[in-house]
Formats: structure tokens, C-alpha cells, sequence
């Protein structure tokens, strides 16, 4: 079974603070994103990332930043945190081998306040 | 940019069909999806269809595709309490890197 893991369920943090989510995949998947969900808006992607050291930006990269350092592991970062970006924040994972089915880790939900 | 539509909640009465529908406007899509999200959790993928397919059977879902409206749909027969959740629609395009585009999520409410 695919598994991705995600570092915190939920997280509170100060406007100002560095924020760093983390996200791990077990099935040597090539693809990672970062998606965020809010209501009435379903799942907003932010970056995206094809290989190591590789990532793209996706609809709402502003105010983030992400690394891959290594292939499993794919951190999203607020460098600021701002009041506007609480929300749940949802990692998937794919491969380049098979039907592209995204698979979800359980998502971190933060409130910055 | 790719858009996929979906209404935002459907209720159905226990153990009637529910039919959730999702239009797209990405005509090069290749593989389309549907995905439940249950409270709390993250979205678990329920099945997918390539895109020359019209029709996909799995026990108690079957995926319509309509390539020419551009519209695919969710049913689910003999519903139960536990398929209340947010179904979510997505599409993959025949782009790079696997990006897939989702619908805003349909919040299936399943009356006993």
C-alpha cells in the first residue's frame, strides 16, 4: 500500500513565524505536491515537484516556498506566516509509471493567528 | 486554464442510488478521477477512467464518461451512511508532469 505521511495533524503558529510542513512518500514515486483545501474552493495546487531538487510552481505559489531534497521527502515552507494562509494543507504523491493517480497523505490542518 | 465543475452537495435517503456529476473543460484529458474525502482525512482515490472509455464498473460505483459533453458522473448504488463524505472529480491533461486539476468537492449527505 502507498503510504504518504504528513509531519503534524494540526499545527498553530504566529503571523511572523517560519512554518515548515513536511511530507513523506514510501513508493519511490518520481511526482510530489502540495496542495491547500478550503471550503467552496476544493484543492488549490501551490508547487509541485517532478524529481529532486526540481520543483514548479502551481495556481498560488505566492507566499511559499518548498524543497526536495531527497526523493521522498517534499517540505512546503511559509516564510511568513500570514493569517490568510490557515487552512488544511494536503501532500499527494505519484508515479510516472502507471495512471497518474495522485496518492493523499492526511493533511495538516494550520491556523495562523 | 483547465476548469472542472461540480455541485456542491447532493442528499439522498439510505440505500437509494446517488449520482454525483462533474463537467471539464480540458479537451486533451487523459485519465479522469473521483476521490472521497471523509472528515478530517485526506482524499482517497476511489477509481479512474482513461479517457477512451465511456463506462467503468467497481462493485457498487459506476463511472460514465461523456468525452463529447465533456461530463462524467459518479454513481452509487444502494448507498449507505458510510458514502457520506466530499467526492471530488479530477482530470489529468496530456501536459507534463501529471498535474491534475480537481472540481470544488460534491458533500454527499446520506439520510437513514
Amino acid at each position: 500500500d502507498v503510504k504518504v505521511t504528513q509531519s503534524s495533524r494540526y499545527l498553530v503558529k504566529r503571523t511572523g513565524e517560519k512554518v515548515f510542513l513536511e511530507c513523506v512518500q514510501d513508493m519511490d514515486h518520481e511526482n510530489m505536491f502540495w496542495y491547500r483545501q478550503d471550503p467552496g474552493l476544493g484543492l488549490r495546487l501551490i508547487y509541485f515537484s517532478y524529481d529532486v531538487k526540481m520543483k514548479e510552481k502551481g495556481d498560488i505559489p505566492e507566499g511559499y516556498s518548498v524543497s526536495r531534497e531527497k526523493k521522498e521527502r517534499f517540505s512546503l515552507i511559509l516564510e511568513s506566516a500570514s493569517t490568510n494562509q490557515t487552512s488544511m494543507y494536503l501532500c499527494a504523491s505519484s508515479s510516472e509509471n502507471h495512471s497518474y493517480e495522485q496518492y493523499f497523505g492526511p493533511g495538516t490542518r494550520l491556523t495562523v493567528t | 486554464g483547465e476548469d472542472v465543475e461540480q455541485s456542491l452537495f447532493l442528499s439522498v435517503r439510505e440505500g437509494d442510488s446517488s449520482v454525483i456529476n462533474c463537467t471539464y473543460t480540458d479537451s486533451s484529458s487523459t485519465y479522469l478521477y473521483w476521490y472521497k474525502q471523509e472528515p478530517g482525512a485526506g482524499l482517497q482515490l476511489l477509481t479512474y477512467i482513461f479517457s477512451n472509455m465511456d463506462m467503468k464498473q467497481d462493485q457498487r460505483l459506476t463511472v460514465l464518461l461523456n468525452k463529447k459533453d465533456k461530463h462524467l458522473s459518479l454513481r452509487i448504488a444502494d448507498t449507505q451512511t458510510g458514502d457520506s463524505a466530499i467526492y471530488f472529480c479530477a482530470e489529468a491533461d496530456s501536459g507534463g508532469y501529471q498535474k491534475v486539476t480537481f472540481g470544488t468537492g460534491t458533500k454527499l449527505q446520506v439520510i437513514p
